[in-house]
């Protein structure tokens, strides 16, 4: 089965970048999507098709795709971005739904 | 304005049944493919089951394949996920999420709206 392998955890200073990577077998073929999950909330997607914003998403949140590695990148970070992040795919091959183990990003 | 509300969840023994139930509302149900993903306490998202917005295509993870199954009412615009033969593994909160669009082929595309979410808690 398909796996994507995400960092546990990340750290960043206000006003800082935040780059959470997520690994896979040629993941650069496949559609990855974002979902930031705050605590006790439901996910929301942040990024989609790789690098599309969803109306609402602050351009601070944009997303690449190549090779094997998808990133999400979190420009001038904030404290009220601290949160969970997965990231997702369709793995066609199999017809299931994979997401990565999740991010927790901290904002120091 | 787009809502899903998740209902069904509860206490239940190893071995039992319990079925859950997402009302949609604000949209077109039937032009939208449904997922329903669970989140154990402390873990991450885990994927259960998609259906497209016709119902006739569904898919289920490995760890539910047999034991859950899920379907849809299109005059209630109601989300169903069966589950039987319960295991302690499958305490989780369960979310019901919407996907972008309907057929099969917008299983690859984003969940765009989620529920949020109702507790499972499977215990003797």
């Amino acid at each position: 089965s398909y796996v994507l392998t995400q960092p546990p955890s990340v750290s960043v200073a206000p006003g800082q970048t935040a780059m959470i990577s997520c690994g896979g077998d040629t993941i650069g073929a496949y559609s990855v999507h974002w979902y930031q999950q705050k605590a006790g909330q439901a996910p929301v997607v942040v990024v989609f098709d790789g690098s599309d914003r969803p109306s609402g998403i602050p351009e601070r949140f944009s997303g690449s795709n190549s090779g094997d590695t998808a990133t999400l990148t979190i420009s001038r970070v904030e404290a009220g971005d601290e949160a969970d992040y997965y990231c997702q795919v369709w793995d066609y091959r199999s017809d299931h739904v994979v997401f990565g183990g999740g991010t927790k990003l901290t904002v120091l | 304005d787009v809502q899903l509300l998740e209902s069904g969840g509860g206490l239940v023994q190893p071995g039992r049944s319990l079925r859950l139930a997402c009302a949609a509302s604000g949209y077109s149900f039937s032009d939208h493919a449904m997922t329903w993903v669970r989140q154990a306490p402390g873990k991450g998202l885990e994927w259960v089951s998609s259906i497209s917005g016709d119902g006739e295509s569904t898919y289920h993870a490995d760890s539910v394949k047999g034991r859950f199954t899920i379907s849809r009412d299109s005059s209630n615009n109601i989300l169903f996920l069966q589950m039987s033969s319960l295991r302690v593994e499958d305490t989780a909160i369960y979310y019901c999420a919407r996907m972008y669009c309907g057929n099969t082929a917008c299983l690859g595309r984003e969940m765009e709206k989620w529920g949020l979410g109702t507790l499972v808690t499977v215990s003797s």
